[in-house]
Order: structure tokens, then C-alpha cells, then sequence
């Protein structure tokens, strides 16, 4: 079965610092991958996504994602960390053999301090 | 990218009514989907809304529960049918397929649902 997993329901940076929210996934096929941000009282917003190419993505806001094949991986990073970019972080995959569902992983709370 | 609208954006509801939810994209796509998200928590898809025919529903979820249309490319609707306070929920319309992008999927802003 294809799914997601994000090992960290929280993660705490202080402001300034590097971040990075790990992602994991398991699926039959070549992945498309995502990673989405979500404000409080907010829909989704799409960051960033990996469909083929060069393994380091680079995508809104100063995030960057790294795909990483043999170890399943597509970990979300910013070298500075701000205090607004305090949200609920979603991975998510899709393979186009299920029809372009978007399976999602459990979401990690950023938590960004001054 | 794509512009998502969905109204309500919240309701309050008595269990046993039904509400209905609407969802407007600002482009022609492909694809539209409909998710449930419990506050804080990862989204379930509930269903793909199928332009001109019946929407595939996921595991746990039914056709006389959560009635869907798509008339054309830019429109659905997602009917939550005799609520009760289990259907408590933030629902979100999404897209994708685009003229730009076959892959990204555009999130409206959700309707928070309360039922009583």
C-alpha cells in the first residue's frame, strides 16, 4: 500500500536557525512528491514538489526539499528559520496510477521561537 | 496557479439536516477532489468528482452519505447528507490539472462544519 510518514508530529527551531521536517514514503511506481503548508484557520498552500530531475527542489519562502531515492526520503529544509514560518507541514505523494490521489502523511507542527 | 473558492467557509448545522458546499475554480482542470480534516490533523480524501459522471468514492465513504456533482470543468459540489455531530469537520475542495501543471493540486480555503 502507498503512504506517507512524517516521524515528527513537532518540531521546535529558534529563529535563525536551520529546519528541517523529515519525510518518508512507500510506494509501487515513480513518485511525485510534495510538500504543503498550512497556516492556522487556512486551506492548504502548495511549497514545493519533486516530479523528476535534479534532487534538490527549491520552491516558496526559502524552503528546499532534497529527494533522496535509496533511502525514500524528500526532508523539507530552510537555512534560516523565521517565526512566521510557524504552520502544520503536510508531505504528500502521488502516482498517477492511482488515478493522481494525493496520499497525504500525518502533517508536523513547525514551531518557530525567537 | 490555480484559485480555489468555496462557500460556506461555515455553518453551523442541526443533526439529521443536510448541507451543501460549493467549489469554484478560477480555470478549466482536470481533476477536483474533495478531503475532510479534522482541526490539526492529516486529510482524508473522501472522493474524486468526475466531470459529466458518478464520483469514485474511497473506502468508508458512500454515495447516499456524500452526494457529489460536476457539471463542468471549473465546478462541484459535495453534499453532507443527515448530519450528525460526527461529521464535524473542515472540508476542503481541491484541483488539479491545470494548462500549466498536470501535477500540483490547488486547495480552496475549507468549510469548517459544526454540527449540533
Amino acid at each position: 500500500a502507498q503512504s506517507v510518514a512524517q516521524p515528527e508530529d513537532q518540531v521546535n527551531v529558534a529563529e535563525g536557525n536551520p529546519l528541517t521536517v523529515k519525510c518518508t514514503y512507500s510506494v509501487s511506481g515513480n513518485p511525485y512528491l510534495f510538500w504543503y503548508v498550512q497556516y492556522p484557520n487556512r486551506g492548504l498552500q502548495f511549497l514545493l514538489k519533486y516530479i523528476t530531475g535534479d534532487n534538490l527542489v527549491k520552491g516558496s519562502y526559502g524552503f528546499e526539499a532534497e529527494f533522496n531515492k535509496s533511502q525514500t526520503s524528500f526532508h523539507l529544509k530552510k537555512p534560516s528559520a523565521l517565526v512566521s514560518d510557524s504552520a502544520l507541514y503536510f508531505c504528500a505523494v502521488i502516482t498517477y496510477n492511482q488515478g493522481g490521489k494525493l496520499i497525504f502523511g500525518q502533517g508536523t507542527e513547525l514551531s518557530v521561537k525567537p | 496557479s490555480a484559485v480555489i473558492s468555496q462557500k460556506p467557509s461555515r455553518d453551523i448545522c442541526q443533526r439529521g439536516t443536510s448541507l451543501t458546499i460549493q467549489c469554484q475554480v478560477d480555470s478549466q482542470v482536470t481533476m477536483m477532489f474533495w478531503y475532510r480534516q479534522q482541526p490539526g490533523q492529516s486529510l482524508t480524501l473522501i472522493a474524486t468528482a468526475n466531470q459529466g459522471s458518478e464520483a469514485t468514492y474511497e473506502s468508508g465513504f458512500v454515495i447516499d452519505k456524500f452526494p457529489i456533482s460536476r457539471p463542468n470543468l471549473t465546478f462541484s459540489t459535495l453534499t453532507v447528507s443527515n448530519m450528525s455531530p460526527e461529521d464535524s469537520s473542515i472540508y476542503l475542495c481541491s484541483a488539479a490539472g491545470t494548462e500549466k501543471s498536470s501535477y500540483e493540486q490547488y486547495f480552496g480555503p475549507g468549510t469548517r462544519l459544526t454540527v449540533t
